[in-house]
């Protein structure tokens, strides 16, 4: 079944150090990936999304991502966290290219940020 | 551009009563999902238009739920009668794909949803 995994519930980093959320995905195809992040009651923002080309893609907040596909992973990475990153982090996907191509999300991963 | 405008922001409502949620997605996006966010299941898929026309609707949770689509600017999710176990947040997303590429979905605020 096509599904999107993010085996982190919850990390606590200190300010200052660097940071990677694991995201994969199960599907046939490579799919367009995305991430997003939820501050507490908002709605979820977009960090950066990858569809083609270079598999390290930049986005906003100084965030990275990169596509692995032979690991059906895209794991999102910061190299200096700061306290305003603490919030909720979700890996999502497209599937497929069609008219009938869904976006389905991760279960998210807590970031939070030690002072 | 506004963004994703979701009506209302918060509702509290009786069990039994039916609630109705709006969405105005982005000018022009041809795209329309309905999210649901609870603790315990995260982020679910409701439903999604593409061009107003309802593609996928197997998150659905139920008959009491429904969902509409009349024109490209504007999109309802009733829930008829609601229970006490449709607490959530609704979320609205809307995106284009143009010539194979998309920028990704872009969220609404969300709608609180609280039934006693």
């Amino acid at each position: 079944a096509q599904s999107v995994t993010q085996p982190d519930i919850h990390i606590t980093v200190s300010e200052g150090a660097s940071l990677e959320l694991r995201c994969n995905y199960s599907y046939g195809a490579t799919p367009y990936l995305f991430w997003y992040v939820q501050s507490p009651g908002q709605g979820l923002q977009l960090l950066l999304k990858y569809f083609s080309g270079d598999t390290l893609v930049q986005g906003i907040k100084g965030f990275e991502a990169e596509f692995k596909r032979s690991q059906s992973s895209f794991n999102l990475r910061k190299p200096s966290v700061h306290w305003s990153d603490a919030a909720e982090y979700f890996c999502a996907v497209r599937l497929g290219y069609s008219s009938a191509s869904k976006i389905i999300f991760g279960s998210g991963t807590r970031l939070s940020i030690r002072p | 551009d506004a963004g994703v405008i979701q009506s209302p922001r918060h509702e509290v409502t009786e069990m039994g009563q039916e609630v109705t949620l709006r969405c105005k997605p982005i000018s022009g996006h041809d795209y329309l999902f309905w999210y649901r966010q609870t603790m315990m299941r995260g982020l679910e898929l409701l439903i999604y238009f593409n061009n107003n026309v309802p593609i996928d609707d197997s998150g659905m949770p139920e008959d009491r739920f429904s969902a509409k689509m009349p024109n490209a600017s504007f999109s309802t999710l009733k829930i008829q009668p609601s229970e006490p176990r449709d607490s959530a947040v609704y979320f609205c997303a809307s995106s284009l794909v143009l010539r194979g590429r998309e920028d990704g979905a872009f969220f609404g605020q969300g709608t609180r949803l609280t039934v006693v």
